[in-house]
This record gives structure tokens, C-alpha cells and sequence, in this order.
């Protein structure tokens, strides 16, 4: 079956660029997401990826994936407080299904 | 728009209870569903419905049914509620399955 991971927890240090990766194990993945949630609340679409796509920047984020090694990756430069948050992957396979890895706690260190 | 909302925020029964989550969207989506968030699982996905009178199961959908009877509501019901069941669960709903999926913000359930 379908398998997202990702990393429990990420410590950075304000003003440094955080790099959370998730793998995934179905090659037919279609649609590729990273979802952030704040204390408290439900998921926020970060931003997405198609899978014929390798990187996709939106102002402070940038993501890159790597088909051959079934790699996802989001970059967040210049970190902020305000991006303390969890932060799921998530990928539409082949029969349709969203799946969501386990989430990414990212804590930033002033 | 309010998107989608939930209610209530915040609730907690006993063993063998039964209680219904409420989840209504105003964006005239036609996919809705639920799931539920534990620690280090990520969101597992409960039961969703791709329209009105259409509902299906997801990865863990034993102790929960749900019912679409129009687009805008999606209710989850518990049955005989169980300590299992103590989580957070999230309502989303989007155009399509493979559509961005808007959340609700959550309904944090304890059952003791």
C-alpha cells in the first residue's frame, strides 16, 4: 500500500532555511502537497506540486521533488516564528486517494 | 464565505455514548470527508463522500457512519462511543478528490 514519511520533529534557527523531506513509496503519485497547521487549527495548503514538475518556488518556499528516489522535499527560507507550525506532505496516487504523511513539527530557535 | 466549519470545538463523552460532529461547507463542493488526526499518524482518513447521497469508507472507518443528504452538509456520527476514539477530527471538502482540500478547524474529542 500507499506510504508518506517525513521526520517527527525539525529545529532551526531563525533566519536559517528549514528543509523538512518526506518519501514516498507509489511511483504513480499525481499530485504532490505540503500542508501547514498552526496550534489549534485545521491544515492550510502550502503549496503543491505536479509530479512531471522537479521544483516549484513561491516567494519564501520552495519545493523539490525527486521521482527517481521518491523524494519530497519543502525549503522555507529566512525562517520566522510565525512558521512554528506542523507540516504535512501529502500525495494523490494512482487510484485517487490522499494520503498524508505523519507531519513535521518545526520549532524555530531565536 | 465561511469555508468550513465545524462544531463543536470541543467535546467529551463517556464510554457507550453516542454524539454527532457537525460539518457544513458554503463553498458548493462536491467532495467532503473526514479524518482523523493522532500523534505521530499523521491524518487518517474516516469516511468521504464525492456528492449528495453518495458516501464511502476511507483507512479507518469501523465506529463511524455518515450520511450526505445535501452538498453542504457532512455529519459524522459515533454510535457507542469508545477511548479509541479520543482524537481530533477534521472535516475538508474540495471540488475533487485530486483538488486542493479545504479544512475545517477541528474537533478535539475526548472519551473517558
Amino acid at each position: 500500500g500507499e506510504d508518506v514519511e517525513q521526520s517527527l520533529f525539525l529545529s532551526v534557527r531563525e533566519g536559517d532555511s528549514s528543509v523538512i523531506n518526506c518519501t514516498y513509496t507509489d511511483s504513480s503519485s499525481t499530485y504532490l502537497y505540503w500542508y501547514k497547521q498552526e496550534p489549534g487549527a485545521g491544515l492550510q495548503l502550502l503549496t503543491y506540486i505536479f509530479s512531471n514538475m522537479d521544483m516549484k518556488q513561491d516567494q519564501r518556499l520552495t519545493v523539490l521533488l525527486n521521482k527517481k528516489d521518491k523524494h519530497l522535499s519543502l525549503r522555507i527560507a529566512d525562517t520566522q516564528t510565525g512558521d512554528s507550525a506542523i507540516y504535512f506532505c501529502a500525495e494523490v496516487f494512482g487510484n485517487e486517494k490522499l494520503t498524508f504523511g505523519t507531519g513535521t513539527r518545526l520549532t524555530i530557535i531565536p | 464565505n465561511a469555508g468550513v466549519t465545524q462544531t463543536p470545538k470541543f467535546q467529551v463523552l463517556k464510554t457507550g455514548q453516542s454524539m454527532t460532529l457537525q460539518c457544513a461547507q458554503d463553498m458548493n463542493h462536491e467532495y467532503m470527508s473526514w479524518y482523523r488526526q493522532d500523534p505521530g499518524m499523521g491524518l487518517r482518513l474516516i469516511h468521504y463522500s464525492v456528492g449528495a447521497g453518495i458516501t464511502d469508507q476511507g483507512e479507518v472507518p469501523n465506529g463511524y457512519n455518515v450520511s450526505r443528504s445535501t452538498t453542504e452538509d457532512f455529519p459524522l456520527r459515533l454510535l457507542s462511543a469508545a477511548p479509541s476514539q479520543t482524537s481530533v477530527y477534521f472535516c475538508a471538502s474540495s471540488w475533487g478528490r485530486r483538488e486542493t482540500q479545504y479544512f475545517g478547524p477541528g474537533t478535539r474529542l475526548l472519551v473517558l
